[in-house]
């Protein structure tokens, strides 16, 4: 079984500057891929950045970069020059082959001017 | 360019009514399409997900059904609703083979 673990339940950061978000993952398949989902208040689920188990690269999407650490199993967020629209509630996933996707539990960011 | 539509975005019923969530997507054919459920403060947990029309997969035993009448349709039931039903309810799809999903917007149940 797939398990994803966030173990930062809230976070504060200053407007312009960067936040890593936590997350570490768990399971036997060779062939997986990791997601981070942005919610805002409203609720709508928003995709920011995929990384593939086999990508050598981390995955940057514009101010998003995900830190890849295979042998440790970590897939942070990194969301740099934070703006005030960045406050959400932020969510790890990760997908085997059978492309069904498991959640942590989220992060809440809260972005301070 | 394809879209995802959930209706009701809220909806508040008694214990032990009937309910019918709807989901349709536009612009895209045979997509996989999932079901989730979210309790308050919570991560997702995926209930139902259907890779054709009338292939429905249940991840959590319950009292929700799914059933998927057309390529483009994902509904989500219950005979009886139960007080632990209530949550927000995402309807999702991905592109057949794809990994990336897509969210619609939602719809939040309260059970009383």
């Amino acid at each position: 079984a797939q398990k994803i673990t966030q173990t930062q339940p809230g976070m504060f950061v200053q407007e312009k500057e960067a936040v890593t978000l936590d997350c570490t993952y768990d399971t036997s398949d060779q062939s997986y891929g990791l997601f981070w989902y942005k919610q805002p208040s409203s609720g709508e689920m928003i995709f920011l950045i995929y990384q593939g188990s086999y990508d050598e690269q981390n995955a940057t999407e514009g101010r998003y970069s995900l830190n890849f650490q295979k042998a440790r199993k970590s897939a942070n967020l990194v969301i740099s020059a934070s703006q005030l629209g960045d406050s959400a509630m932020y969510f790890c996933a990760m997908s085997t082959g059978d492309y069904k996707l498991s959640f942590g539990a989220g992060t809440t960011v809260t972005v301070r001017a | 360019s394809q879209t995802i539509h959930q209706w009701p975005a809220t909806l508040v019923q008694p214990v032990g009514s009937p309910l019918s969530l709807e989901c349709t997507v536009e612009g895209t054919s045979n997509p996989n399409l999932y079901w989730y459920r979210q309790a308050a403060g919570r991560g997702l947990q995926l209930l139902f997900y259907s890779i054709g029309i009338g292939q429905i997969s249940s991840e959590v035993p319950q009292n929700l059904s799914a059933s998927r009448p057309q390529d483009r349709q994902f509904i989500l039931s219950s005979k009886k609703l139960l007080l632990s039903d209530s949550g927000f309810y995402l309807c999702a799809w991905s592109v057949e083979g794809g990994v990336e999903q897509y969210f619609g917007p939602g719809t939040r149940l309260t059970v009383t």
